[in-house]
């Protein structure tokens, strides 16, 4: 059964910082990775999707690496925003039933960026 | 274009009621699945939908819980009888076809059901 951990739970820095987010899964053999951005209150919002066979994914400021073999992924927020202020979920996506369908999902980084 | 719709965004109720939550799907997408949320068990998936037949329900938690999708562009989720461990956001999500021309992977969420049993 695929487990995902993210780490740090929490995370709060000023305004204007870069960070990384980190992101590890323990079955491999997935067909996907997305990452989620979750406002409280709110759904999910895709931000980036890596295929398996790609090793990174970029838009905007954000960042996202793959390294399948070690269950590995992290996302690069560049010049951190306080808008940037949400829940980061991340995702990975294994075969079910035939076809890419399972995702399962990590606890989240609660990301704060200070004025 | 619309994304997919649930409703109702909240729903009180009391314990032994039954429960109805509704998702329509990103017009076109052909995989509907439905989510639930909880401080303490994260997101987890129930069941998944693919051309309106069910295709993995092992992630339904009880016989209370039921989902139908009737037709393309409609899903229901059911409780019944409900009870106060079952309060969460559940969400629907859709994507298109696996293998179709429009498949990446990547799922699209509605902005969730927060359901409240008392």
């Amino acid at each position: 059964k695929q487990e995902v951990t993210q780490i740090p739970a929490a995370l709060s820095v000023p305004e204007g910082e870069n960070l990384v987010l980190n992101c590890s899964f323990t079955d491999s053999a997935i067909y996907n990775l997305q990452w989620f951005r979750q406002d409280p209150g709110k759904g999910l919002t895709s931000l980036l999707l890596i295929q398996s066979s790609q090793r990174e994914q970029t838009s905007g400021r954000l960042n996202a690496s793959l390294d399948k073999s070690s269950g590995r992924s992290t996302l690069y927020i560049a010049a951190s925003q306080p808008g940037d202020s949400a829940t980061y979920l991340c995702a990975p996506g294994a075969f079910s039933s035939g076809s890419a369908r399972q995702l399962t999902f990590g606890s989240g980084t609660q990301l704060t960026v200070l004025p | 274009d619309a994304g997919v719709i649930q409703s109702p965004r909240h729903e009180v109720t009391e314990m032994g009621q039954e429960v109805t939550l509704r998702c329509k799907p990103i017009s076109g997408h052909n995989s509907l699945f439905w989510y639930r949320q909880t401080m303490m068990r994260g997101l987890e998936l129930l069941i998944y939908f693919n051309n309106n037949v069910p295709i993995d329900d092992s992630g339904m938690p009880e016989d209370r819980f039921s989902a139908k999708m009737p037709n393309a562009s409609f899903s229901t989720l059911k409780i019944q009888p409900s009870e106060p461990r079952d309060s969460a956001v559940y969400f629907c999500a859709s994507s298109p076809l696996a293998g179709g021309p429009k498949y990446t992977g990547e799922l699209f969420f509605g902005e969730g059901s927060r359901l409240t049993v008392l």
